[in-house]
C-alpha cells in the first residue's frame, strides 16, 4: 500500500481548534486531492492541484485550506470555521495525463 | 456542477447471482466515467472505466454499459463472489481530473 500516505490514521480534536491532514506521495503524480466521506454521501471534493503552487476549490472548500508548495505534498487544515469536521477525509492523486485516481489510506477525524 | 445519482443504495445478492448498479449524470459535456470499490476500512481503488466514445466495457466478471442518449451508465458483475461484497462508487468528468462522485452502493454477498 505504499505510493500514497495519509498521517495519523485516526485524529481527535477539541471544537475550536485547527487541525492539519498529511498527504505525501511518491509516485511523481502532478495533480492532488482532498476529498470528504461522510455515510451515504459518496466522496465530496474540498480541494484539488493539478501543479505546485496552485489550487481550486473544490465542491465544499469553506472551512478548509490547504497548500502545495511541493509536488510531494498536499496538506490539508481543517479550520475552526468548518462546521461538521468529523468525517473520513481521503486524499488522491492522478498522474500528468492519467485518468486513475490513485487513493491514500484515509484519515477519520473526530472532532469533540 | 456535474450531478451524479447512484442506485440502488444497497444490494443484497445470493453468490453466483448477477450485480447491478445504475448511475445518471447531469452534465451532457462529461466523458470520463469511473468505477471505484471500497472494501470495509480500506480505500477506494478503481476496477473499471469508460469513455464516451465508447459504449460498453469489460474486463472479466465486470462491465460497464454507457448511454449518453440518456445519460446514464451502469456497472454489471456477473457469477458473483463473496469478496465482491464492498460499496461501490460511479462518478463522472469532463476533464478527467475532478471527478463527481455517486453516493455509493453497499453490495453484500449471500453464501
Amino acid at each position: 500500500d505504499g505510493g500514497i500516505t495519509q498521517s495519523p490514521k485516526y485524529l481527535f480534536r477539541k471544537e475550536g481548534q485547527n487541525v492539519t491532514l498529511s498527504c505525501e506521495q511518491n509516485l511523481n503524480h502532478d495533480a492532488m486531492y482532498w476529498y470528504r466521506q461522510d455515510p451515504g454521501q459518496g466522496l465530496r471534493l474540498i480541494y484539488y492541484s493539478q501543479i505546485v503552487n496552485d489550487f481550486q476549490k473544490g465542491d465544499i472548500a469553506e472551512g478548509y485550506s490547504v497548500s502545495r508548495e511541493k509536488k510531494e505534498s498536499f496538506p490539508l487544515t481543517v479550520t475552526s470555521a468548518q462546521k461538521n469536521p468529523t468525517a473520513f477525509y481521503l486524499c488522491a492523486s492522478t498522474p500528468r495525463g492519467g485518468n486513475e485516481q490513485y487513493f491514500g489510506p484515509g484519515t477519520r477525524l473526530t472532532v469533540t | 456542477g456535474e450531478n451524479v445519482e447512484q442506485h440502488p443504495s444497497t444490494l443484497s445478492v445470493q453468490e453466483g447471482d448477477s450485480a447491478v448498479i445504475k448511475c445518471t449524470y447531469s452534465d451532457s459535456a462529461s466523458n470520463y466515467f469511473p468505477w471505484y470499490k471500497q472494501e470495509l476500512g480500506k480505500r477506494p481503488q478503481l476496477i473499471i472505466d469508460i469513455r464516451s466514445n465508447v459504449g460498453e466495457k469489460k474486463d472479466q466478471r465486470i462491465a460497464v454499459t454507457l448511454n449518453k442518449t440518456a445519460k446514464h451508465f451502469s456497472l454489471h458483475i456477473t457469477e458473483t463472489q463473496p469478496e465482491d461484497s464492498a460499496v461501490y462508487f460511479c462518478a463522472a468528468s469532463k476533464y478527467d481530473y475532478k471527478l463527481s462522485f455517486g453516493a455509493g452502493t453497499t453490495v453484500t454477498v449471500r453464501a
